[in-house]
């Protein structure tokens, strides 16, 4: 069975803050992607990382890749509290086709 | 507007009495997905269709059934509802089967099964 966890679960911090948010796996995935759920809404897809080591950046977001493509890092800068939201971390495997596993999530919370 | 509609948002039922959740994408999307969410184990796929009149089975299927009679649209229907399937459902569609591509949501139905 296929498991991402993301880390922490909740996380709670004041505008200009930076955080981290982890996603680790124990498979290899042959690419990851990293989306946004605002309350009501759908998940948004941010950006997808392919290559091991890969580092891209959307503004004040910067994620990650792993070198062995386990595991995956966001990392806010200055965070607003229009980042508020649940980030989820989705991992796709090579099956018969690229089946997609998400992570349970990080709920983040910026405080004004 | 390039979208996912669903169904009703919410859905307040009872044990047994069946339902149909409506999805449907204006995209040209080969791909079209149901997932549910449930705190603390994110999003669990339940059936995903690569194409017209194929489906297959996710990881939670059991309770539900679905069907791609065309392209645009993915009904997901729960013939005898339980209250273990009270959850937050997700449609979502992508452009090509088979590949890790962007995958565009729907806003999600709230379902409650007393």
């Amino acid at each position: 069975t296929q498991l991402l966890e993301q880390s922490p679960q909740f996380l709670s911090i004041q505008e200009g803050e930076n955080l981290t948010v982890y996603c680790n796996s124990s498979s290899v995935f042959s690419s990851l992607q990293w989306y946004r759920q605002e309350p009501g809404e759908g998940p948004v897809l941010l950006v997808t990382v392919v290559t091991g080591g890969e580092v891209k950046k959307l503004k004040r977001l910067t994620f990650q890749f792993g070198d062995a493509r386990k595991d995956s890092s966001l990392h806010i800068t200055a965070a607003q509290p229009g980042d508020t939201g649940l980030y989820l971390c989705a991992g796709a495997i090579k099956t018969s086709y690229d089946k997609v596993i998400f992570g349970p999530g990080t709920s983040l919370s910026v405080i004004p | 507007e390039a979208q996912v509609t669903q169904n009703p948002r919410y859905l307040i039922t009872v044990t047994g009495k069946k339902l149909t959740v409506t999805c449907s994408q204006n995209m040209n999307h080969e791909y079209m997905s149901w997932y549910r969410q449930d705190p603390g184990l994110g999003l669990r796929q339940i059936y995903y269709s690569m194409n017209v009149e194929v489906t297959d089975k996710g990881d939670v299927p059991e309770g539900y059934k679905v069907s791609r009679k065309e392209k645009r649209n993915f009904p997901l229907i729960l013939e005898s509802p339980s209250p273990n399937q009270t959850s937050l459902y997700f449609c979502a569609s992508s452009p090509i089967a088979g590949y890790a591509d962007t995958q565009y949501f729907g806003p999600g139905t709230r379902l409650t099964v007393l």
